[in-house]
């Protein structure tokens, strides 16, 4: 079964609009962590935010928030006030445990802004 | 603040041939993390080391090792290169609370 799940494979969005990027993902871990990284198309790997499983309010990174619903497991990203440089793929990721755990990443989300 | 550092940035091989790729990782992070992403594809995690030691194995080849040095860098061998080798490879440090993963820039192997 995947562990992540994202179902969007392609979303647009206009300037200064926001969205939301869909993941779900599947852990029968208590302690768990949720990621969510941006690639644009030059390849580096960027991280915009964190959620750990016992968290109880949603993480915010200025224009990113995370819309956690622990019993729906599910982590959608929020992007507020799109920007033009936002056009990259999205990936959600899952650490499962604690310590020294690699990521488990879903298939991404292409998100293209339009002006 | 220093990032981790990933040689090449580019490489082509031929086929049966080997590459060697190197990742320096962010100081004091102790854990290595080696991803491959083909074309199109999420990030698979292929191995990651803690200390020097193998902590953990994914979706490595046989014909792929990697090792950490002293210095905590890592160096990923991959031999007899197949055209479905070719991905960006990624290298990502760590601490103990597993927060902080950083990435690097990535390898992109290319092979003919």
């Amino acid at each position: 079964a995947q562990k992540i799940t994202q179902t969007q494979p392609g979303m647009f969005v206009q300037e200064k609009e926001a969205v939301t990027l869909d993941c779900t993902y599947d852990t029968s871990d208590q302690s768990y962590g949720l990621f969510w990284y941006k690639q644009p198309s030059s390849g580096e790997m960027i991280f915009l935010i964190y959620q750990g499983s016992y968290d109880e309010q949603n993480a915010t990174e200025g224009r990113y928030s995370l819309n956690f619903q622990k019993a729906r497991k599910s982590a959608n990203l929020v992007i507020s006030a799109s920007q033009l440089g936002d056009s990259a793929m999205y990936f959600c990721a899952m650490r499962e445990g604690t310590g020294r755990r690699a990521l488990t990443f879903g298939s991404g989300t292409r998100l293209q802004v339009q002006p | 603040a220093a990032g981790v550092i990933q040689s090449p940035r580019h490489l082509i091989k031929e086929k049966r041939e080997t590459a060697t790729l190197k990742c320096y990782p962010i100081p004091r992070h102790d854990t290595v993390y080696w991803y491959q992403q083909g074309p199109g594809q999420d990030p698979q995690f292929l191995i990651s080391f803690y200390e020097k030691m193998q902590s953990d194995k994914g979706s490595i080849p046989d014909r792929f090792s990697a090792q950490q040095f002293s210095d905590y860098h890592s160096e990923l061998n991959m031999s007899s290169l197949e055209l479905g080798d070719s991905a960006l490879y990624f290298c990502a440090s760590s601490t103990q609370d597993s927060y902080g993963y950083t990435f690097g820039s990535g390898t992109r192997l290319t092979v003919v």
